[in-house]
């Protein structure tokens, strides 16, 4: 399968604490993209890290990537009730053409109780 | 500007019937991309429209098939459903230029009976 892996599948914590999550991944991408799925609705999407980049940060997100070891990382600092959803990683294959086609991780389920 | 909106949101249908799914992405958006999420096979791809050509499918069965207007909206129909086909199917959008996210609709949950 094609598909990335996210670690761990589950995740609880207390409002106020950060949560990480990981995702490796298995091809050469061009980028890596994070979103998030409230129970069953559609993805939104979070934040786009670059193939040359490092780390990024977006409000209380920061993202990192490892392209030696295909692997990237979420944060969530400080978290909400409302942060309660569940991540994906997506990566877009570095085909060299046109194609949005995305890969996405298998998923973490955060639950960040009140 | 209104997002990406996918018609029906739910929709039940038996065994062997066929099912069409309409999405209508965001203005100004020419690329669609189709996904299927279920539980067990997790989100996967199933194909994409550009300017109402096909540019990428994914690894399904000839009975999902795809098409998209001259408008960018685009449908999805699956024909001789099978129980398997019990998932959330998702429409997303992009804009030409910008780096590559992907803008999502709710979904249409089909439940196959």
């Amino acid at each position: 399968s094609q598909q990335g892996e996210e670690d761990p599948q589950a995740l609880s914590i207390q409002e106020g604490e950060n949560a990480t999550m990981n995702c490796s991944y298995k091809t050469s991408i061009n980028n890596l993209q994070w979103y998030r799925q409230n129970s069953g609705r559609g993805l939104v999407h979070l934040i786009l890290i670059r193939s040359n980049e490092r780390e990024k940060h977006s409000g209380r997100l920061r993202v990192t990537l490892d392209t030696s070891k295909k692997s990237s990382s979420l944060l969530i600092t400080a978290s909400r009730a409302a942060d309660t959803a569940s991540y994906f990683c997506a990566t877009r294959q570095n085909y060299g053409g046109a194609t949005n086609k995305l890969i996405f991780g298998t998923g973490t389920l955060l639950a960040v109780q009140p | 500007k209104a997002g990406v909106t996918q018609t029906p949101r739910y929709l039940i249908k038996t065994r062997g019937q066929q099912v069409t799914l309409s999405c209508s992405p965001i203005s100004g958006h020419r690329s669609v991309s189709w996904y299927q999420q279920t539980p067990g096979q997790g989100l996967q791809f199933l194909f994409e429209y550009f300017s109402e050509t096909q540019r990428n499918k994914g690894n399904f069965p000839g009975r999902f098939s795809g098409r998209q207007f001259s408008n960018s909206r685009s449908e999805m129909n699956v024909s001789t459903l099978e129980l398997g086909d019990s998932a959330l199917y998702l429409c997303a959008s992009r804009k030409d230029g910008t780096p590559y996210e992907q803008y999502f609709g709710p979904g249409t949950r089909l439940t196959v009976t």
